[in-house]
């Protein structure tokens, strides 16, 4: 079983630019759950899915972040335009529905410029 | 969701046992306890969850107090390996929604 995959595992860029993270969860794996991880703030739920749907969003953190589940086997997070302060390890878990167990990915460290 | 109070960190002679408390005294009667880990640079991992009962796993036990208004996450030998952050959580059972804190950085000393 591969686990809970999430693309790039770092990337650096520019203030201003288009980021986007991906995440394929654990097949049958039916809730997807991405995570942002600060120094600062810890690690904050931003939004989970289930069935591709999305059911709580409450934890994005302003307009400029967007996640999307075309299919049950990946996801992304789109920032847009970066700004520094969004710098932080971003994770990605998926569990089955309901299910008592989240499994994380190995996340993707960004660094914005 | 029920908050959790967690000491920031403890120490653990390697090959001893690890006593994680955590309290959690607004706690409801549906929601359960969980204990997830992060070592260093990976993602969090799931270790074990109950709600009233005492439960043992392969990589540790729990033990809630009767009131429910705290616990107690036990490593039998600790090991190197089991130096990490150590989060207690509490989660109704029809949410999937995790809410983590700082939990407690333990380190396993040779």
């Amino acid at each position: 079983d591969a686990g809970v995959i999430q693309s790039p595992r770092h990337e650096v860029t520019e203030m201003g630019q288009e980021v986007t993270l991906r995440c394929k969860p654990i097949s049958g794996h039916n809730s997807l759950f991405w995570y942002r991880q600060t120094m600062m703030r810890g690690l904050e739920l931003l939004i989970y899915f289930n069935n591709n749907v999305p059911i709580d969003d409450s934890g994005m953190p302003e307009d400029r972040f967007s996640a999307k589940m075309p299919n049950a086997s990946f996801s992304t997070l789109k920032i847009q335009p970066s700004e520094p302060r969004d710098s932080a390890v971003y994770f990605c878990a998926s569990s089955p529905l309901g299910g008592e167990t989240q499994y994380f990915g190995p996340g993707t460290r960004l660094l914005v410029l | 969701d029920a908050k959790t109070t967690q000491p920031p960190s403890m120490d653990c002679a390697e090959g001893r046992a690890a006593n994680l408390p955590c309290n959690h005294s607004t706690i409801s009667g549906n929601e359960y306890v969980y204990w997830y880990r992060q070592i260093h640079s990976q993602g969090p991992q799931y270790i074990i969850h109950g709600l009233k009962n005492n439960e043992t796993n392969e990589m540790a036990s729990l033990i809630i107090t009767e009131d429910r208004k705290s616990s107690t996450l036990i490593l039998p030998h600790a090991t190197l390996r089991d130096t990490a952050v150590y989060y207690c959580i509490v989660r109704a059972g029809n949410t999937g929604k995790l809410i983590f804190g700082q939990g407690t950085t333990l380190q396993v000393k040779p």
